[in-house]
């Protein structure tokens, strides 16, 4: 299985700062990695697809990069609304794995 | 736009068959560009990837699943299911049905909200 590895595990931030959150895959993934948000008891939603494209209705101060086994998500300017759990995902191989998460706190 | 809902019993005795059916409205499980997913969060924790099914039936399973799970289709009513065999606590938790494209590098999208299952005597 490939194992993805995030960092940090959480995070406190403020509203307005800059936040960079990594993900890295055991192996090569080329660009099949996504990003999700999930808030409690809600489901995730998929921010990012495909390494770097960011969904319908996504805000821009999204955005993601990387490609092979090193990935990050930026968010540009922390909103209120930010304040989550991310997590990355492979869709390269099965099985499909996640990443244990990025808790992102307000600080 | 499409939408998936999870149904099925909340609880579900040790030893016993879990049964979830995910019903899929706004669009067509047998459109062919997509794999129907199950994923599960344990309380607390973070996400796995139980399979999937492609509208013809081909399915692939995580092997830490084992042999228990069993993820079935019925095109004619548009849904798909999820069966997990000799359940134990350690299969607590929300389970999900969702969508990933089949050939473009997407992620997984639409989710349904989510049903939270609980082994328990």
């Amino acid at each position: 299985d490939i194992q993805m590895t995030q960092s940090p595990s959480s995070l406190s931030a403020s509203v307005g700062d800059r936040v960079t959150i990594a993900c890295r895959a055991s192996q090569s993934i080329n660009s099949y990695l996504n990003w999700y948000q999930q808030k409690p008891g809600k489901a995730p939603i998929l921010l990012i697809s495909a390494a770097s494209s960011l969904q319908s209705g996504v805000p821009s101060r999204f955005s993601g990069s990387g490609s092979g086994t090193d990935f990050t998500l930026t968010i540009s300017s922390l909103q209120p609304e930010d304040f989550a759990t991310y997590y990355c995902h492979q869709s390269y191989t099965t099985p499909r794995t996640f990443g244990q998460g990025t808790k992102l706190e307000i600080k | 736009q499409v939408q998936l809902q999870e149904s099925g019993p909340g609880l579900v005795k040790p030893s016993q068959t879990l049964s979830l059916t995910c019903s899929v409205s706004g669009g067509s499980i047998s459109s062919g560009y997509y794999y129907w997913s199950w994923i599960r969060q344990h309380p607390g924790k973070g996400l796995e990837w139980i399979g999937y099914i492609y509208y013809n039936g081909r399915t692939y399973y995580n092997p830490s699943l084992k042999n228990r799970v069993t993820i079935s289709v019925d095109t004619s009513k548009n849904q798909f299911s999820l069966k997990v065999s000799s359940v134990t606590a350690a299969d607590t938790a929300v389970y999900y049905c969702a969508r990933e494209p089949q050939l473009d590098p997407g992620g997984v999208d639409p989710w349904g909200q989510g049903t939270l299952v609980t082994v328990s005597s």
